[in-house]
């Protein structure tokens, strides 16, 4: 079965400080990894995914296959990072292609 | 905002009352998800929708929840006889076309029962 783990519930970092936010998945198949954020009142968006290998709001994110890792990063933490991050594997072998999230790690940045 | 909209955002109910959501889609968008999320978890996978038809449920979905997609627009939620444990944030997704697409979720309905 597939399961996604986020070993902290809570991260607080000072400003200008680097960020990493772990994510660990256990799938048999080839995993296809996003990042969601929750800003305070706001709603769940993505933020990225692997297979776009794109850098949004400056944070990266880099799939090692070999320990089972899609640990989001980010050089310089800001105030505005403060929020609630969701790691997210897909189902791809079930046609609906859900998500299988863990279970968050808040984010508290520290001015 | 032309985002995934839910009704009502918020619910209180006795237990053993009836509740029914609603989801409105982002226009287009053929996949439609339901997931459940409560305190201190991240969202679960409870249905999935591609257009009318509803192709998966979870074992969470107990026989209590019933969710339909009449027409392949907007979609409801209920639940019947609720219980304590079914207090939670129902949120609704939806996405377009091929899978792989980006997921758009709402911003949640809150049931507490009481």
């Amino acid at each position: 079965a597939q399961r996604v783990t986020q070993p902290e519930k809570l991260l607080s970092v000072f400003k200008g400080a680097p960020v990493e936010l772990k994510c660990n998945y256990s799938y048999s198949g080839s995993p296809e990894l996003f990042w969601y954020v929750q800003y305070s009142r706001q709603r769940l968006q993505l933020l990225l995914r692997h297979i776009s290998r794109e850098s949004i709001k400056g944070f990266t994110a880099d799939l090692n296959k070999g320990e089972t890792s899609f640990h989001l990063k980010k050089p310089f933490a800001q105030e505005e990072d403060s929020a609630m991050y969701y790691c997210a594997l897909e189902n791809s072998g079930a046609g609906s292609y859900q998500l299988t999230f863990g279970k968050g790690t808040k984010l508290s940045v520290i001015p | 905002d032309t985002g995934v909209s839910q009704d009502p955002r918020h619910k209180i109910t006795k237990r053993g009352q009836n509740v029914t959501f609603r989801c409105d889609p982002i226009s287009e968008h053929n996949r439609l998800y339901w997931y459940r999320q409560t305190l201190g978890q991240g969202p679960e996978f409870l249905t999935y929708f591609q257009n009318e038809a509803q192709l998966e449920k979870s074992r969470l979905l107990s026989d209590r929840f019933s969710a339909e997609r009449p027409k392949g627009s907007f979609s409801t939620l209920e639940i019947q006889r609720t219980e304590q444990g079914d207090s939670a944030m129902y949120l609704c997704a939806s996405a377009l076309g091929n899978p792989g697409n980006t997921i758009y979720f709402g911003e949640g309905s809150w049931l507490t029962v009481v």
